[in-house]
């Protein structure tokens, strides 16, 4: 069964802090896999998006890295801020590049950043 | 213009109610979807239209109805709702189905709540 599992559930860190989520998946055939950050009650923006043959990319202070043989992704936040503070979510496309396959969102994980 | 706009905000009814929920985007997206998030859950994706073409998550209720007037716009028409449709009614768009174009940009969310 397609999956995508993130850890933690949730977590607390203080201003100006690194932190790193996870995101483990059994989808396959994998087609890509991105990263979303929702404000409680708003819509998810879209943060990274990555390919099988991409390792790592940035957007400002936030990093994702694959690792497609292991099914592994972890989005990484470098000197948190107060406005970080909200739910990121994983979410993997199944099938081959243009296949019309589903998204399978994780649960999230939910971020507070506490000054 | 890089938004996808929703309204209303929020909105309450009844059971016996008929209503509307009005997502529109003036990006030249060819993909519209909606998605029913409940708290502390991922999205639920309950449509796409994309290409002229409806797709059903067939999970959905038939008293959900999505109406596609032209390429900007998505409604989705609410009747004889149940109090445990109360969530968080998202629309998003894409530029394409497949690849990178296959981003999703969210709108803010209908809040609804069902009496």
């Amino acid at each position: 069964k397609n999956q995508v599992e993130q850890s933690p559930q949730s977590l607390i860190i203080l201003e100006g802090k690194n932190c790193t989520l996870q995101c483990n998946y059994t989808v396959s055939p994998f087609s890509n896999l991105r990263w979303y950050k929702q404000d409680t009650g708003r819509g998810p923006v879209s943060l990274t998006i990555m390919t099988f043959s991409e390792n790592t990319k940035s957007n400002g202070r936030y990093t994702a890295t694959l690792d497609a043989d292991t099914k592994q992704s972890s989005l990484h936040i470098t000197a948190s801020q107060l406005s970080d503070s909200a739910s990121y979510i994983c979410v993997v496309r199944e099938g081959f590049g243009g296949s019309q396959g589903n998204l399978i969102f994780g649960k999230g994980t939910k971020l507070s950043v506490k000054p | 213009d890089t938004e996808v706009t929703q309204t209303p905000k929020h909105l309450v009814m009844g059971m016996t109610n008929k209503k509307s929920l009005k997502c529109e985007q003036h990006m030249g997206h060819r993909a519209m979807y909606w998605y029913k998030q409940k708290a502390k859950k991922p999205p639920e994706l309950m449509f796409v239209y994309s290409y002229e073409k409806l797709s059903i998550n067939e999970s959905v209720p038939s008293r959900f109805s999505p109406e596609c007037p032209n390429s900007s716009l998505l409604n989705l028409h609410l009747h004889a709702l149940q109090p445990e449709d109360s969530a968080l009614y998202l629309c998003a768009s894409s530029r394409d189905r497949a690849g990178y174009q296959e981003t999703q940009y969210f709108g803010p969310g209908t809040r609804l709540l069902v009496l």
